[in-house]
């Protein structure tokens, strides 16, 4: 089955405690993305990978990092979560930019709450 | 700066009715603009798409216009179902380079049985 894949699914951390949530899609997809979705902000872009080892900001980058080292895999990393970084995080994943790249498959998103 | 975003926050319909989302956006540089739908607890999933040079596209029970004029952007779902009910987002990708996708805040859809 076609998916994207995402862990995990919840996570309740304290402060300053980095964290890792896990990416992966199944489709050979070149392009995968990281969003956060907070009410009455929508999906916001955190970082976007075009390929293997290339990566850039989306709106949001600040306190995100991100690494492409396997075409499947795009995990997020919070070096140091903040209470402000509780959100909603889904992970997305399409074919080239040059191609259909507005119909992104998403995960099932991760629930994260930063105390 | 420039955005997507949507008129109505919340829209309740009665079933078997037809719906329409609207949204309106900013930037006239978009090749397509986009639908996605996405249900309590799910990631968004993809609807319909319709490029820029067109102003009408049809899907299975949903309908894309789209008025460069007055840039605004409107999905129509025909006999409206419970399985309908869900938050609807718009989002537009920006021709040229990256091809970024900006997304709208979204529409709730209630639909009443």
């Amino acid at each position: 089955e076609a998916q994207v894949t995402q862990n995990p699914r919840y996570l309740i951390t304290v402060t300053g405690k980095k964290l890792t949530v896990t990416c992966s899609q199944n489709m050979n997809h070149e392009y995968m993305s990281w969003y956060r979705q907070d009410p009455g902000l929508g999906l916001r872009q955190i970082y976007y990978s075009m390929n293997v080892e290339v990566t850039d900001k989306g709106d949001v980058p600040e306190g995100y990092k991100v690494s492409r080292k396997e075409k499947r895999n795009f995990p997020l990393i919070l070096e140091s979560p903040s209470p402000n970084q509780t959100s909603l995080y889904f992970c997305a994943s399409s074919f080239s930019a040059q191609q259909r790249s507005y119909e992104q498959y998403f995960g099932p998103g991760t629930r994260l709450t930063v105390t | 700066g420039e955005s997507v975003g949507l008129h109505l926050p919340t829209l309740s319909v009665q079933e078997g009715d037809n719906s329409i989302i609207n949204c309106a956006y900013s930037n006239s540089a978009s090749d397509y603009f986009i639908w996605y739908k996405q249900e309590s607890g799910k990631g968004p999933q993809f609807i319909i798409d319709i490029r820029s040079n067109m102003d009408k596209r049809q899907g299975q029970r949903v309908t894309v216009l789209l008025n460069k004029t007055v840039k605004h952007l409107s999905l129509q779902i025909a006999a409206t179902q419970p399985g309908d009910s869900a938050v609807y987002f718009c989002a537009e990708r920006r021709s040229g380079g990256y091809q970024k996708v900006t997304f709208g805040i979204g529409t709730k859809l209630q639909v009443i049985p």
